[in-house]
């Protein structure tokens, strides 16, 4: 599959689940980032890899842990969440650190999650 | 902080009436803005960005430092425009985009 995928695509669990995010992407870009999308709020960024380095983090619980082990993959691990961490979770790449600062984001489909 | 404001939640209209979708922002910096959006069932995507100063699918939209907006526009709005449209500014020192709530436009027949 071309683009970013993520899975699974929807997701629910209980707040002492342990569970993961994945996305890949097929687009040979350096650069991934994790947003948050809740019925009440904009789509919120949550953190951004530029080459495998974390580069923001946007004041997120550490009940979110990320892990990008190369260029091409980013998971988020969930770990005693809330029941207001339900939302849809989108993963994002680009080119990235140093190409043109205003490289596109290409989006993948994002995962739905209710904590219950 | 930088912020991107939406303030129209949904714009209706008819099919050939000109479209305008309003973004206001605040940021300190020199603004890299963007719209992007989301036809139903279908993933987030970019629709055009103000640097590149292009016309997508009949869109375009003009950054004003002035008035800090960078407004959605088409003059004749098809069926096929019905979908989410989010403005986006992009903080350039750490590559993130803030978003604004999006608004949603209804073409009718």
């Amino acid at each position: 599959e071309t683009g970013v995928t993520q899975t699974p695509r929807h997701l629910v669990m209980g707040m002492t689940n342990k569970k993961s995010l994945k996305c890949e992407q097929h687009l040979g870009h350096n650069a991934m980032y994790w947003y948050k999308q809740s019925a009440k709020k904009p789509l919120e960024l949550m953190f951004v890899y530029n080459f495998k380095e974390q580069t923001e983090n946007n004041s997120v619980p550490s009940r979110f842990s990320p892990e990008c082990p190369n260029s091409s993959h980013l998971f988020l691990h969930l770990h005693t969440l809330q029941p207001e961490d339900s939302a849809l979770y989108l993963c994002a790449s680009s080119q990235g650190a140093g190409t043109s600062v205003a490289d596109t984001q290409y989006f993948g489909p994002g995962t739905r999650l209710t904590v219950l | 902080a930088q912020r991107v404001t939406q303030p129209e939640k949904l714009l209706s209209v008819f099919k050939g009436a000109p479209v305008e979708l309003k973004c206001n922002y605040s940021y300190s910096g020199s603004p890299e803005l963007f719209w992007y959006v989301q036809y139903s069932r279908q993933r987030l995507q970019l629709l055009l960005r103000h640097i590149s100063r292009e016309s997508i699918k009949g869109f375009t939209a003009d950054l004003n430092k002035g008035e800090t907006s960078f407004h959605l526009k088409k003059p004749f709005a098809q069926e096929e425009d019905s979908a989410m449209y989010y403005c986006a500014l992009m903080d350039t020192g750490r590559r993130a985009l803030t978003f604004g709530s999006g608004t949603r436009l209804q073409v009718q027949p």
